[in-house]
């Protein structure tokens, strides 16, 4: 299968519940980044990874934690989330931190905290 | 800080009719600058993107889009309209250090009357 995969892609969990959220890229990019996309609100970027190593954390309550154990996989991990987490949760890669050369995208994880 | 401007969060077309979203951004230097699109429930697929050279882009699906350097814009064009272009549409700006963190307007939902 080639592109981005996001895995689950609807979840619903309690606020104390931990779940995780899988991206999986089959493109060979080297840098993978977490977005949330709330309705009414723009896209925000959460977290960025290089190479495994996160380069960018957009100021993102620590109820998320990132892992990206390779330069194919990337997760996020949630737990004692809140209602207004709901949102739709997107997965994207890019070849390396060069702007031009794009994203792709996912389909996302929609997320429903109760 | 860099931004993006979608002024029109709704347009209506008929279908065959000519199309044209809006998008101005606010950035210092030359800009990464990106038109993605977005069908209910899926994630964003990239229509086509500028970061040198000719002003005016070509993208898939039939859309093209023109770099104006002196009114900060980037608007998307497509000649005639389809039903299935009915989605929602997300211009967006290259930021940080590589020009790899994007930067998204709110969004342009496209109707398509036929």
């Amino acid at each position: 299968e080639t592109g981005v995969t996001q895995t689950p892609r609807h979840l619903v969990m309690g606020m104390t519940n931990k779940k995780s959220l899988k991206c999986e890229q089959h493109l060979g990019h080297n840098a993978m980044y977490w977005y949330k996309q709330s309705a009414k609100k723009p896209l925000e970027l959460m977290f960025v990874y290089n190479f495994k190593e996160q380069t960018e954390n957009n100021s993102v309550p620590s109820r998320f934690s990132p892992e990206c154990p390779n330069s194919s996989h990337l997760f996020l991990h949630l737990h004692t989330l809140q209602p207004e987490d709901s949102a739709l949760y997107l997965c994207a890669s890019s070849q390396d931190l060069r702007g031009n050369y794009g994203y792709t995208f996912g389909s996302g994880t929609r997320l429903t905290v109760v | 800080a860099q931004s993006v401007t979608q002024p029109d969060i709704h347009i209506t077309v008929s279908e065959g009719a000519s199309l044209e979203l809006r998008c101005n951004y606010s950035y210092g230097a030359t800009p990464y600058l990106f038109w993605y699109v977005q069908s209910p429930g899926q994630g964003l697929q990239l229509l086509l993107k500028y970061f040198s050279g000719d002003t005016l882009v070509q993208g898939i699906k039939g859309f093209e889009a023109e770099f104006k350097r002196s009114q900060s814009s980037f608007n998307l064009r497509k000649p005639s309209v389809h039903w299935s272009d009915a989605a929602e549409y997300f211009c967006a700006v290259g930021a940080g250090e590589y020009g790899n963190k994007l930067v998204f307007g709110a969004g342009t939902i496209l109707r398509v009357k036929s």
